[in-house]
C-alpha cells in the first residue's frame, strides 16, 4: 500500500463547477500537507500548504486536512479553464525529511 | 529569475548508451533532487543531495549515478539506458532536506529506444 493515495482521475467539469480533489495517507506522522498544480509539459509548483489540520483559503482554493480520517482535500471554486492542470498533493513528517507525493489528479475545465 | 535549470529539455537514446542530465539552481539552496515522473506513478524520488558533498539514494536509485558538483549543480548520469528509464525527470532543490516548498525544473523527456 502506498503511503499516500490519490484518485488519477481523470476529471472533465463545466466551467464554474466547484472541484473536489482528494488524498488519503497512512502516515500518521505527516504534518505538512501541500498542494502542487501541474500544467502539461511544466514542473509542478506549490499552491498551497497547510500544516496539521483545518482548512486554509487563497482566493478561490481551499485546502482542507482530517488528521483524524488520514484525508485531505483542496476545492476550487467558480474553476476556469486556466484551472486545467495536474494537481499532486503531497506529504511531510516533521522533521529533515522527504516530500511523498501522490499519484496527481488530471483536471479538465471545460469552457 | 531562472530558478531551477535543466538541460536537455528533450533527448532519445538507444539502449545501452550513456548520457547525463544537468541541474542548476541559483537560489542558494542547500538540498537538490531528482525525480522521474511516470503515467499513474506520479513523482518518484531517485537520488537527493542534502547538502553539497553529500548524496543519497531515493526511492527507485537503480540504473543512475549522480554528482552534486557544486552547491549549485547536481547532475545525474544514466550509465547504459534502458526503455525502463524511458521517463520525465524533474531536479528541485529546497533551502534544507525537510522544507516544504520544493521548487522544481521545467524538466526533460528522455526516450530510450
Amino acid at each position: 500500500q502506498k503511503e499516500v493515495e490519490q484518485d488519477p482521475g481523470p476529471l472533465s467539469v463545466p466551467e464554474g463547477a466547484i472541484v473536489s480533489l482528494n488524498c488519503t495517507y497512512s502516515n500518521s506522522a505527516f504534518q505538512y500537507f501541500m498542494w502542487y498544480r501541474q500544467y502539461s509539459r511544466k514542473g509542478p509548483e506549490l499552491l498551497m500548504y497547510t500544516y496539521s489540520s483545518g482548512n486554509k483559503e487563497d482566493g478561490r482554493f481551499t485546502a482542507q486536512v482530517d488528521k483524524s480520517s488520514k484525508y485531505i482535500s483542496l476545492f476550487i471554486r467558480d474553476s476556469q479553464p486556466s484551472d486545467s492542470a495536474t494537481y499532486l498533493c503531497a506529504m511531510l513528517p516533521g522533521g529533515a525529511q522527504k516530500l511523498v507525493f501522490g499519484q496527481g489528479t488530471r483536471l479538465t475545465i471545460n469552457p | 529569475n531562472a530558478g531551477v535549470t535543466q538541460t536537455p529539455k528533450f533527448q532519445v537514446l538507444k539502449t545501452g548508451q550513456s548520457m547525463t542530465l544537468q541541474c542548476a539552481q541559483d537560489m542558494n539552496h542547500n538540498s537538490m533532487y531528482w525525480y522521474r515522473q511516470d503515467p499513474g506513478m506520479g513523482l518518484r524520488l531517485i537520488y537527493y543531495s542534502a547538502s553539497e558533498g553529500t548524496t543519497d539514494k531515493g526511492e527507485v536509485p537503480n540504473g543512475y549515478n549522480v554528482s552534486r558538483l557544486n552547491k549549485r549543480e547536481f547532475s545525474l548520469r544514466l550509465e547504459s539506458a534502458a526503455p525502463s528509464q524511458t521517463s520525465v525527470y524533474f531536479c528541485a532543490s529546497t533551502p534544507e532536506v525537510g522544507g516544504h516548498t520544493i521548487y522544481f525544473g521545467e524538466g526533460s523527456w528522455l526516450t530510450v529506444v
